[in-house]
């Protein structure tokens, strides 16, 4: 079935550094793919997606490309703040030949912590 | 437009007890998704209502139900608690089948 591997957390970085937290999937298709961020105590909030290979997704600096060819979906940030501290899940929705799979398939999470 | 609301935030319930758990949908939204997250497990789905039919159910036991109305706000029920009920619930509302799932803030149960 359908899976998605991310990394283990947590990742613990100083403002500004470069953030790549890895991501990735099992599909049978064309999945779309998705990162959500969660901050404590709230819901998830919708990151950045991409639907197709190739395609890019941007939000708020993060950026992850959907790479089929190597099955994964990385996110990565040039230059993380003090803000930027929560749990991030790599999810995947759909993928099956003419299905309409629409339950997302979620990664275990990285927590990330940036120090000042 | 309005977020995804879900109500209560908060529940205490002991073992046997059952409870039900409210979300409403973005506006305009007819699929309705539940999700269980708890630390061991993670994220997992429970089921999708679309225009009152449940179209999707993840791997739960029956004691887990839901239902959705004609204004595709939905409920969950779970009877019988089991202390393993402790958990964080999501509901997502997405506008189309392919589209992306919105969340709301969650309804966080104690079974004790």
């Amino acid at each position: 079935g359908n899976s998605v591997t991310q990394m283990e957390g947590p990742v613990t970085l100083s403002e500004e550094a470069f953030l790549t937290i890895n991501c990735t999937y099992t599909a049978t298709g064309y999945p779309s793919l998705f990162w959500y961020v969660q901050y404590p105590g709230e819901g998830l909030q919708l990151l950045l997606k991409a639907t197709k290979a190739d395609d890019k997704g941007s939000n708020k600096g993060f950026e992850a490309t959907y790479r089929k060819e190597t099955t994964s979906f990385h996110l990565e940030k040039g230059s993380v703040q003090v803000s930027d501290s929560a749990v991030y899940f790599c999810a995947l929705q759909g993928g099956s030949y003419g299905g309409s799979q629409g339950n997302l398939i979620f990664g275990k999470g990285t927590k990330l912590s940036v120090k000042p | 437009k309005a977020g995804v609301t879900q109500t209560p935030r908060y529940l205490i319930k002991t073992r046997g007890q059952q409870v039900t758990l409210s979300c409403s949908p973005i506006s305009g939204h007819r699929s309705v998704s539940w999700y269980q997250q708890t630390p061991g497990q993670g994220l997992q789905f429970l089921f999708e209502y679309f225009s009152e039919t449940q179209r999707n159910k993840g791997n739960f036991p029956g004691r887990f139900s839901g239902r959705q109305f004609s204004n595709s706000r939905s409920e969950m029920n779970v009877s019988t608690l089991e202390l393993g009920d402790s958990a964080l619930y999501l509901c997502a509302s997405r506008g189309g089948l392919a589209d992306t799932q919105y969340f709301g803030p969650g309804t966080r149960l104690t079974v004790l």
